[in-house]
């Protein structure tokens, strides 16, 4: 149980189009879900968290005019990078908590952008 | 604030030797858990242990082992008899209240165990 997928697995796209990331929970209902970026060789670091039906709250740092997060249901969660720049390119890593156990968090198996 | 040290960036060790991966943490929290995850390189994070706060016992499975130590604010990761497959990123996590129900995790940095044959 408590898986979560992503899709796309990876993505290539031009410098100055957008691109959407999906974040699904498959088995169990997520009141929160998370988005992490990761850059090579370094840790997760977290972008931002969202809870269905309402706003996302980004870190500091993170601009939420160009990542924009909807939280649509219990079970789906979207990142959507806009107007991307190579600087963007990276592993994009969400997970999702469970009502439960909100302490915990099953990860998706990350999507690479590469953007040319 | 939370923080998580994993001091070893890299550790090279040949197969079947015992390694070790350190964890030190940092929280103001009384109620937190902790977590070591695997990341190898195709990049999906593979969850490996959980750890409540008040659950100081250790815990062995299989080659693996994993010591709790509040005194310290510790929690290690002992790999025995390492294997090849053993070779990844392994990351820290600390889990704790961030309002309103919810949780947040902290990485650490990671530490890359590269096991020779």
């Amino acid at each position: 149980g408590a898986v979560v997928s992503q899709h796309p697995s990876w993505v290539i796209c031009k410098s100055g189009t957008s691109v959407k990331i999906e974040c699904r929970s498959l088995d169990f209902q997520a009141t929160t879900m998370f988005w992490y970026r990761q850059f090579p060789k370094q840790s997760l670091m977290l972008m931002a968290t969202s809870n269905e039906g309402s706003k996302a709250t980004y870190e500091q740092g993170v601009e939420k005019d160009k990542f924009l997060i909807n939280h649509a249901s219990l079970t789906l969660s979207t990142l959507t990078v806009t107007s991307a720049h190579p600087e963007d390119s990276s592993f994009y890593i969400c997970s999702a908590s469970p009502l439960a156990h909100t302490y915990e968090q099953y990860f998706g198996p990350g999507t690479r952008l590469t953007v040319t | 604030a939370q923080k998580v040290t994993q001091a070893q960036t890299e550790i090279s060790v040949v197969e079947k030797e015992d390694v070790t991966l350190d964890c030190v943490y940092e929280t103001r929290d009384t109620t937190y858990y902790l977590f070591w995850y695997k990341q190898p390189p195709s990049g999906e994070l593979v969850f490996l242990i959980r750890r409540n706060s008040f659950d100081e016992q250790n815990e062995i499975s299989g080659r693996y082992s994993w010591n709790f130590q509040k005194s310290t604010s510790s929690f290690n990761f002992t790999i025995t008899a390492s294997q090849v497959v053993d070779s990844a990123v392994y990351f820290c996590a600390l889990s704790g209240p961030s309002g309103a129900g919810s949780y947040q995790l902290t990485f650490g940095k990671g530490t890359k165990l590269s096991v020779i044959p």
